[in-house]
């Protein structure tokens, strides 16, 4: 089946490092990636999509690039703060009748000052 | 806030228990999924719902929960005798459907179950 598996199970930081957090899926079809961030006591939201090859997704600093040759969605951002704590989901959904998001397992980012 | 609401936001119940939840998806989703999420960590999904009939659910909830979504504004997850390990945050989201692509999923902030 869909898969969707992250390297980082923990990330701890300073303000002002760069963040990466690597996404890796695999599929058989051509999904629409998504990184999705979750808050203490809150719902996972959306952070951003793509759904074509080389198309780039961005919000709040944060960025990635739908790379369908390595099968990969890396979520990057130049410079963290500490309200930038929070667990980062990648996933993937193809719509339609399968439209469920398949999650990786989960990237908890720490940022302290 | 969440568009898609979910009550009670708590919940407690014995070993051998009926649980049930509700959410309310938001307003004009025709599409609702429900999500268990353990150890704030990974999301595990479990029922799908295209205007209140189920596409696509997972072994264990046809055997143990009960899912249904009576009307568009109204759906709930019941399970019907709660074990130690169903101690979740079990999350419903909402979205619109299109059969072109994948649409975003919105979320609401999820029920806490705690089976003693």
């Amino acid at each position: 089946g869909d898969s969707v598996t992250q390297t980082e199970g923990q990330v701890a930081l300073s303000e002002e490092d760069f963040l990466t957090i690597h996404c890796n899926y695999s599929a058989s079809g051509y999904p629409t990636l998504f990184w999705y961030v979750q808050y203490p006591g809150e719902g996972p939201q959306l952070l951003f999509r793509a759904s074509r090859d080389k198309e780039k997704g961005s919000s709040r600093g944060f960025e990635a690039t739908y790379d369908k040759g390595t099968t990969s969605f890396h979520l990057r951002k130049a410079s963290v703060q500490e309200s930038d704590s929070a667990v980062y989901y990648c996933a993937l959904s193809f719509g339609g009748s399968n439209a469920k998001l398949t999650f990786g397992k989960g990237t908890k980012l720490s940022v302290k000052s | 806030d969440a568009a898609v609401t979910q009550k009670p936001r708590y919940l407690i119940k014995m070993k051998g228990q009926e649980a049930e939840m509700k959410c309310i998806p938001e307003k004009g989703h025709t599409a609702v999924f429900w999500y268990q999420q353990k150890q704030s960590k990974e999301l595990k999904f479990l029922i799908y719902f295209q205007n209140q009939q189920p596409l696509d659910q997972i072994d264990m909830v046809k055997e143990r929960f009960s899912a249904v979504c009576p009307s568009s504004s109204l759906c709930s997850l019941g399970i019907r005798t709660c074990e130690a390990e169903d101690s979740a945050l079990y999350l419903c989201s909402s979205s619109q459907f299109r059969l072109g692509g994948a649409e975003t999923l919105y979320f609401g902030s999820g029920t806490r179950l705690t089976v003693l």
